[in-house]
C-alpha cells in the first residue's frame, strides 16, 4: 500500500499570502496524484489531477507540481473561501486508493 | 449538472447490516465507474470500493473485504454498497463519488454526494 504523507498538518496564513502544500507517497506515483480541497460539511472537490492539471472550475491561483514522491499543491494568494482543509491521493497502483492525511490551512 | 443523492444512512448494532444507495443524474451513467468513499468523524479520507462502468469489475479496500458489496443498478443509474457485518470501526459519512474519465477506472473523482451518516453502535 503506497503512504501519502502531508505536511505541514496545519498551515496558519492570511488572506493575499502564498500557501505551499506538501504531499509526499512511499513510491513512486509518476504523476498520477490528485488534490482535493474540503470545507467544513462539505463534501470534497477535485482541484488538480495527474499533478498539475486543473479541474473544471478551480481558479488558476491554485497550481499543482511534482512527480515521483515529492509533490505540492500551491495557491499563488489566498482568498477568504480558501480556507479549508486539502488531501492528496494517488492512483497509480491500486487498490488500494490511498489518500494523505491532510493540510488544514487557517487564518 | 451531475448529481449524486446518497440514502440510505442510519445508527445501526454492532453485527448489523445497512444498504446503501446513490442516485446519479446529469451525466452517462452507464460510462462512468464509481466508487464509495468514507470519512469517519474528525478523520481524513479512506477509500472503500470502485465499480467499473459496466459492473463487471469490483475492488475493495481490506478493511471492508468480505463483509461489503457494490453494484449498480443502470436501469435506475444508482449504485449501491451493501454493508454486512457492521463494526464500530465502520462509523463515518460514506460519500459517493464518480470517476472523471469515462469508459476508464480513472479513479479521479470529480464529482460527489453530499454524504451519508453511518453509525454503528452497541
Amino acid at each position: 500500500e503506497i503512504v501519502l504523507t502531508q505536511s505541514p498538518a496545519t498551515l496558519s496564513l492570511s488572506p493575499g499570502e502564498r500557501a505551499t502544500l506538501s504531499c509526499r507517497t512511499s513510491q513512486s506515483v509518476s504523476n498520477y496524484l490528485a488534490w482535493y480541497q474540503q470545507k467544513p460539511g462539505q463534501a470534497p472537490r477535485l482541484l488538480i489531477y495527474d499533478a498539475s492539471n486543473r479541474a473544471t472550475g478551480v481558479p488558476a491561483r491554485f497550481s499543482g507540481s511534482g512527480s515521483g514522491t515529492d509533490f505540492t499543491l500551491t495557491i499563488s494568494s489566498l482568498e477568504p473561501d480558501d480556507f479549508a482543509t486539502y488531501f492528496c491521493q494517488q492512483r497509480q497502483y491500486w487498490p488500494p486508493l490511498t489518500f494523505g492525511g491532510g493540510t488544514k490551512v487557517e487564518i | 449538472d451531475v448529481q449524486l443523492l446518497e440514502s440510505g444512512g442510519d445508527l445501526v448494532q454492532t453485527g448489523g447490516s445497512l444498504r446503501l444507495s446513490c442516485a446519479a443524474s446529469g451525466f452517462p451513467f452507464s460510462n462512468c465507474a464509481m466508487a464509495w468513499v468514507r470519512q469517519a468523524p474528525g478523520k481524513g479520507l479512506e477509500w472503500v470500493s470502485s465499480l467499473s462502468n459496466d459492473g463487471s469489475k469490483t475492488y475493495y479496500a481490506d478493511s471492508v473485504k468480505g463483509r461489503f458489496s457494490i453494484s449498480r443498478d443502470t436501469s435506475t443509474s444508482t449504485i449501491f454498497l451493501q454493508m454486512n457485518s457492521l463494526r464500530a470501526e465502520d462509523t463515518a459519512i460514506y460519500y459517493c463519488a464518480k470517476s472523471r474519465v469515462p469508459n476508464s477506472m480513472d479513479m479521479v473523482f470529480d464529482s460527489w454526494g453530499h454524504g451519508i451518516l453511518v453509525t454503528v453502535s452497541s
